[in-house]
């Protein structure tokens, strides 16, 4: 039974760059949320995604944007990289009204902007 | 601001050891996750706990939620070296769609 999918796995962008990550969700899942975990840090709430809609974002700005296609996978945009957007970026899916059973996070993709 | 409070940030005990690790926040939370992430890992799911004052065991972890849903315990009897990694709280809101609001996490080593 195959997780959540996260790619690339390592990525290094120079600042200004635009950056697109991607994550395949959990079999059965509808729902994609994306993380932003700074190093020692707990991950940071980026937007959740839910019937190829923004259904909620958290305290990031306009260059953080997203897209779910129709078999649920999602990709994370990132434009004007800031040496602060780096981070482990994790993709978690989920069922929309079924928070309870928690969320199946990917591995993360490992973004260092330079 | 930080809405979840973890404490200890970093805990070094040996092998055999109990300890508790506490998640505090003066926002009320319909339910409440513990998380365990390993280095080059995501988190993963341990518990949800729903109901103020609910008590969950997971084999040597006992979670608890606070009667308010303010607040949460995690405690490990008898440490393992397989214990050790990061320990993640994290408040649901409503339905969930708002997302996960995490603690900064406790930094558990268990020493042999």
């Amino acid at each position: 039974d195959a997780g959540v999918t996260q790619s690339p796995t390592h990525l290094i962008k120079t600042r200004g760059q635009q950056v697109t990550l991607r994550c395949s969700p959990k079999s059965g899942h509808d729902t994609v949320s994306w993380y932003q975990q700074a190093l020692g840090q707990g991950p940071q709430f980026i937007f959740q995604y839910y019937e190829e809609e923004e259904r909620q974002r958290g305290n990031f700005p306009d260059r953080f944007s997203g897209h779910q296609f129709p078999n649920y996978s999602s990709e994370l945009n990132v434009n004007a990289l800031l040496l602060g957007d780096s981070a482990l970026y994790l993709c978690a899916s989920s069922l929309a009204f079924g928070v309870l059973a928690g969320y199946t996070f990917g591995s993360g993709t490992r973004l260092t902007v330079v | 601001t930080q809405l979840l409070e973890q404490s200890p940030q970093f805990l070094s005990i040996q092998e055999g050891e109990n300890l508790t690790v506490y998640c505090n926040s003066s926002s009320v939370f319909s339910s409440l996750q513990w998380y365990r992430q390993e280095p080059g890992e995501g988190p993963v799911l341990l518990v949800t706990v729903v109901t103020g004052g609910e008590v969950k065991k997971l084999k040597r972890l006992t979670f608890q939620f606070g009667d308010a849903r303010k607040d949460s315990s995690l405690h490990i009897t008898a440490a393992q070296p397989g214990d050790t990694g990061l320990y993640l709280c994290a408040g649901v809101k409503g339905g969930g769609a708002d997302g996960l609001t995490f603690g900064k996490g406790t930094h558990l080593i268990i020493q042999p």
